[in-house]
């Protein structure tokens, strides 16, 4: 059961623009998302994160927003760099074992 | 803080064999986690221990896995009899109570199933 959707396999943007990625999930249950960021041979690693009492949270380049009755959240980065390149997990968690997304690949072109 | 080490990075086993995993978490941590990733999919959970107590098991754990965390600091996985949808990349994470949700990963163990 695939609770938490990331309908985009991949994404390019040009260096500078924003990188919008989405993620949509199922069970209103979620309490708690974080977006994870991927490198090659590498495990993932914690980009940021937003509760659900909240619908945006930010950090440098790096934006979350939530829409709770969408069930839906994004992930901004402005501006894009090429070493953003990377695969981005989006996750979703209600107490105890968290669900992910299958993820996004990020190329941003110099 | 040295971060999650997992051992071996890959494993190459022939179908019925048994395999084992070692994770050692960041020493503060006392939540530990592990997730199966395959290719194109997000990591997926498998169990969870909270110290020395393993508190969720996924329906993905069939019998033939085992894991454990003896003394609430590393833990090992076990498969046996491995078959080949096996393979996958096995992921391990730990946390901080109060900070649960802020995973940190290992860089995993590939394992091949031939």
């Amino acid at each position: 059961d695939q609770q938490v959707k990331q309908n985009s396999p991949s994404l390019s943007v040009q260096e500078g623009r924003i990188s919008i990625l989405n993620c949509d999930y199922t069970n209103s249950m979620f309490d708690y998302f974080l977006w994870y960021k991927k490198y090659p041979a590498e495990g993932p690693t914690f980009l940021i994160s937003i509760s659900s009492i909240k619908d945006k949270n930010e950090d440098g380049r790096f934006t979350v927003f939530l829409n709770k009755s969408a069930k839906h959240l994004s992930l901004h980065i402005v501006p894009s760099q090429p070493g953003d390149s990377a695969v981005y997990f989006c996750a979703a968690s209600a107490s105890g074992d968290m669900r992910f997304g299958a993820g996004t690949r990020l190329t941003v072109k110099p | 803080d040295t971060g999650v080490s997992q051992d071996p990075r890959h494993k190459i086993t022939k179908r019925g064999q048994n395999v084992t995993f070692r994770c050692d978490p960041i020493s503060e941590h006392n939540r530990l986690y592990w997730y199966r990733q395959t290719l194109g999919q997000g990591p997926e959970f498998l169990t969870y221990f909270q110290n020395e107590a393993q508190l969720e098991k996924s329906r993905l754990l069939s019998d033939r896995f085992s894991a454990e965390r003896p003394k609430g600091s590393f833990s090992t996985l076990e498969i046996q009899r491995t078959e080949q949808g096996d393979s996958a990349m096995y992921l391990c994470a730990s946390s901080r109570t109060g900070e649960r949700e802020k995973l940190f990963f290992g860089s995993g163990t590939q394992l091949s199933v031939l």
